[in-house]
């Protein structure tokens, strides 16, 4: 299946822990993204890239380093995590900017 | 202020009925729109795209923009319960690729 994939679905930590979110692509997209959306279901936008290259990136803690070995796969590592970190990761992809196609999400829990 | 503004809803409608949904954007720079839908628990799909005013007609479903005022509204004709979801409606600005997304409005269609 062509998708947006993400891995862990589920993802439970404590406070002051590391953990990291990977994402891949099989569209053959150029563009990548990482969107967080909170409990009240706003969605933001956090980082893109394009072709490996950052051109996003929005007021982020810099606790949060998105890293993209290739045009294909773009992971999220958090350090130090918070309990405000806790909500829904979602990856997306894109050809055409806008157009994103969004992966299954990443429910991130912080206790 | 908002960037994005969306009525949070719900918004409910009886079967079979049109549900009319409306966005207000403040970037008069824009481009691009787009109407997403959000199931309870998955990811953002898109459903609509328009780029220039007027009327853009899939299904359904269409589009109205009207960039003088702002404006973007979503009508969903001949709404089925499976229609209950919630809308996200996301502008394109003019410096690249980042999307702004509204805050959503919930859909509840009763048979």
């Amino acid at each position: 299946d062509t998708a947006v994939s993400q891995t862990p679905k589920y993802l439970v930590t404590q406070m002051g822990n590391d953990k990291s979110i990977k994402c891949e692509q099989n569209l053959g997209h150029d563009t990548m993204y990482w969107y967080k959306q909170d409990s009240k279901k706003f969605l933001k936008i956090m980082f893109s890239y394009n072709n490996k290259e950052l051109i996003i990136n929005e007021t982020v803690p810099n606790r949060f380093s998105p890293k993209s070995p290739d045009k294909a796969h773009l992971n999220l590592h958090i350090n130090s995590l918070e309990l405000g970190d806790s909500a829904v990761y979602f990856c997306a992809s894109s050809q055409r900017g806008g157009e994103e196609d969004f992966g299954p999400g990443t429910r991130l829990t912080v206790t | 202020q908002k960037e994005v503004e969306q009525n949070s809803g719900p918004l409910s409608v009886p079967e079979g009925a049109i549900a009319s949904l409306n966005c207000t954007y403040s970037d008069r720079g824009s481009q691009s729109f787009f109407w997403y839908r959000q199931y309870s628990g998955k990811s953002p799909e898109l459903i609509m795209s328009i780029y220039s005013n007027g009327d853009k007609e899939d299904g359904r479903f269409t589009a109205q923009l009207n960039k003088a005022s702002q404006y973007v509204s979503l009508l969903i004709r001949d709404s089925q319960p499976s229609d209950s979801a919630t809308y996200l409606c996301a502008v394109g600005g003019a410096a690249g690729n980042k999307l702004t997304f509204g805050g959503g409005t919930r859909v509840l269609v009763k048979p």
